[in-house]
């Protein structure tokens, strides 16, 4: 199975600060029509995942353009330009290149 | 509006079965893959199946491979998962998502425990 390691596990931020998460996968998240499935959740307390990025890059509908994603092959990161109090919760990332789809442990995004 | 709605969740004992099911509206259900995933208590996200838009195919996380079963209903918009064999680690949330996870339902709650 793809191994994903996201960094860091806990992340304090100073509100209108930037954030960022690395996740890197075991293997290239290449698939063979050229695309790459790597995918960005968040979850708030107490609320279902969200998702907030596909394909590395792409921000799905409703998300603020403060959060973009980038990377290449197996390195990967979200950043968030300036950080809100809504921005509080869990964010993961995840393969859905290769079978079994697999997650990042998550990181824990606190106001400091 | 995309709307997913899980039910089915519980207490079971090991070894028991629990079928969960997923009412889907909002969309055109026939042209969608649709998942489950689950979240153990305090823990991270897992994905646990996929099916295709006319079910013929489907993929397992290999920890429940041989004991669930997920299946989809066109006619009445809904996806199911039959869990069967349940061990105490199968206790989560269930949640269904449409294709690999765009949109999600609210979860249900299945605790397996003597």
């Amino acid at each position: 199975d793809v191994v994903m390691t996201q960094s860091p596990l806990s992340l304090p931020v100073t509100l209108g600060q930037p954030a960022s998460i690395s996740c890197r996968s075991s293997q290239s998240l290449v698939f063979s029509d050229g695309d790459t499935y790597l995918i960005w959740f968040q979850q708030r307390p107490g609320q279902s995942p969200r998702r907030l990025i596909y394909k590395i890059s792409n921000r799905d509908s409703g998300v603020p353009d403060r959060f973009s994603g980038s990377g290449s092959g197996t390195d990967f990161t979200l950043k968030i330009s300036r950080v809100e109090a809504e921005d509080v919760g869990v964010y993961y990332c995840m393969q859905s290149t290769h079978w079994p789809h697999t997650f990042g442990q998550g990181t824990r995004l606190e106001i400091k | 509006e995309v709307q997913l709605v899980e039910s089915g969740g519980g207490l079971v004992q090991p070894g028991g079965s629990q079928r969960l099911s997923c009412a889907a509206s909002g969309f055109t259900f026939t042209n969608h893959w649709m998942s489950w995933f689950r979240q153990a208590p305090g823990r991270g996200l897992e994905w646990v199946a996929i099916i295709k838009e006319d079910g013929s195919e489907k993929y397992y996380v290999d920890s429940v491979k041989g004991r669930f079963t997920i299946s989809r209903d066109n006619a009445k918009n809904s996806l199911y998962l039959q869990m069967n064999s349940l061990r105490v680690e199968d206790t989560a949330v269930y949640y269904c998502a449409r294709d690999g996870g765009n949109s999600w339902g609210q979860g249900t709650l299945v605790t397996v425990s003597s």
